[in-house]
């Protein structure tokens, strides 16, 4: 089966940088989507890692190695409205699913 | 440009009785994917529609379906309620081609079953 693996949960305080990692078992997929949903709200796209490497968007950093079936979300200078769930996605390249999500990351933000 | 919208909100059901979500997406964007998403299970794919046919789908059994409308608007039925079926259901519009694939969700009808 496909899968992709995240910590439930991630603690840090205000200012403080934070990696939230993402880690697959899929045959194949296009690139690997983050996603941030605050408590009630929708999910909304953050970054799309088509090619391994680091792709910077402000406060925010994705990576991709596909050597290592691994990903992770950098958030830099926290701060409270960052408090939220993360996920992280692939759209596989076979198969009958569009998209895999991840498990999800809580993170809380510490003042 | 108006957002992703679905109706209705919030939703009350009895198990045995069926429901319709409905789904209207940005404008231009003919793709519609729909989530399930509790809290033991996350984020789970159940279809997405493109140009009024079915092209993609998830695990789920036949009592969930859906449709597309020409005006890429979206439907989804879910038959014969089951209380496992109380969730966030996520409706996402994207555009064909889309350089970062990006997917526009909408706020969600939160479905109790019971």
């Amino acid at each position: 089966g496909q899968s992709l693996e995240q910590p439930s949960e991630v603690t840090a305080v205000e200012g403080a940088i934070v990696q939230i990692n993402c880690t697959y078992q899929t045959s194949g997929f296009y690139g690997l989507s983050w996603y941030q949903q605050h408590d009630g709200g929708a999910p909304t796209f953050l970054s799309y890692n088509a090619l391994d490497g680091l792709e910077e968007t402000g406060r925010f950093s994705s990576f991709l190695s596909r050597s290592d079936s691994y990903g992770y979300l950098l958030l830099q200078e926290l701060q409270m409205k960052d408090s939220a769930s993360y996920f992280c996605a692939v759209n596989p390249t076979s198969g009958t699913y569009k998209y895999i999500f991840g498990t999800g990351t809580r993170l809380k933000v510490l003042a | 440009k108006a957002g992703v919208t679905q109706t209705p909100r919030y939703l009350i059901k009895t198990r045995g009785q069926q429901v319709t979500l409905s789904c209207s997406p940005i404008s231009g964007h003919r793709s519609v994917s729909w989530y399930q998403q509790t809290p033991g299970q996350g984020l789970q794919f159940l279809f997405e529609y493109f140009s009024e046919t079915q092209r993609n789908k998830g695990n789920f059994p036949g009592r969930f379906s859906g449709r597309q409308f020409s005006n890429s608007r979206s439907e989804m039925n879910v038959s014969t309620l089951e209380l496992g079926d109380s969730a966030l259901y996520l409706c996402a519009s994207s555009l064909e081609k889309s350089s970062y694939n990006e997917q526009f969700f909408g706020p969600g009808t939160r479905l109790t079953v019971l």
